[in-house]
């Protein structure tokens, strides 16, 4: 499975653009690139996904590096209600349809006044 | 409106006692699946069901079984619950086994085994 690298905590303040990176060095040609986000303990929330373009919905950008080894979520005006935890999950699918999931431990943003 | 329900949200009981934790979800979802999270651990697969009547094993499925009878459940069985299983569980759903779109998850259900 390919797996991901993001950094355990990072801060932002209210307002500004917040930039989650995250490192998928061994993700293969077919392997899309999701971002979920967890508010305290509630359910995942979907985010966005990608595969090798950039995308952009109402809730955020991903930038996805030509080479598909990394990608940055990009929160335009992060307020408050951001603050969670952000995880970058690469899509794996099962031989025989379907596609697996594997959440990591994420990103802690917290968003400050 | 379009949402994934799990039943209860908490749940204390004793080692031994079979339970149930239900999950449904009303978007006509193919795809649902089970996690469980712990500390430090993320969340891990349980289960997962394609369709129904087709259930598969997740990475962490001893000590759990399933079952897909209808498109809109998806029950996690406890036959005999141990303190190991102590846990916050979600269910999730997608509306085909290959969707882009994203799962959608329930709100959870902490279980605590004493």
């Amino acid at each position: 499975d390919a797996k991901t690298t993001q950094p355990t905590s990072m801060d932002c303040a209210e307002g500004r653009a917040a930039n989650l990176p995250c490192n998928h060095s061994t993700i293969s040609g077919n392997e899309y690139v999701y971002w979920y986000r967890q508010i305290h303990s509630q359910g995942p929330q979907y985010i966005i996904h990608g595969l090798k373009n950039n995308e952009t919905n109402e809730m955020a950008s991903l930038i996805i590096t030509e080479d598909r080894k990394s990608s940055t979520l990009i929160l335009p005006h992060a307020t408050l209600r951001d603050t969670a935890v952000y995880y970058c999950i690469v899509r794996v699918p099962l031989t025989g349809g379907g596609n697996k999931l594997t959440f990591g431990t994420g990103t802690q943003l917290k968003v400050e006044l | 409106e379009a949402q994934v329900t799990q039943n209860p949200r908490y749940l204390i009981t004793v080692t031994g006692k079979k339970l149930t934790v239900t999950c449904s979800q009303n978007m006509n979802h193919e795809y649902m699946s089970w996690y469980r999270q712990d500390p430090g651990l993320g969340l891990r697969q349980i289960y997962y069901s394609m369709n129904v009547e087709v259930t598969d094993k997740g990475d962490v499925p001893e000590g759990y079984k399933v079952s897909r009878k209808e498109k809109r459940n998806f029950p996690l069985i406890l036959e005999s619950p141990s303190p190991n299983q102590t846990s916050l569980y979600f269910c999730a759903s997608s509306l085909t086994r290959g969707s882009l779109g994203g799962y959608t998850f329930g709100s959870g259900t902490r279980l605590t085994v004493v």
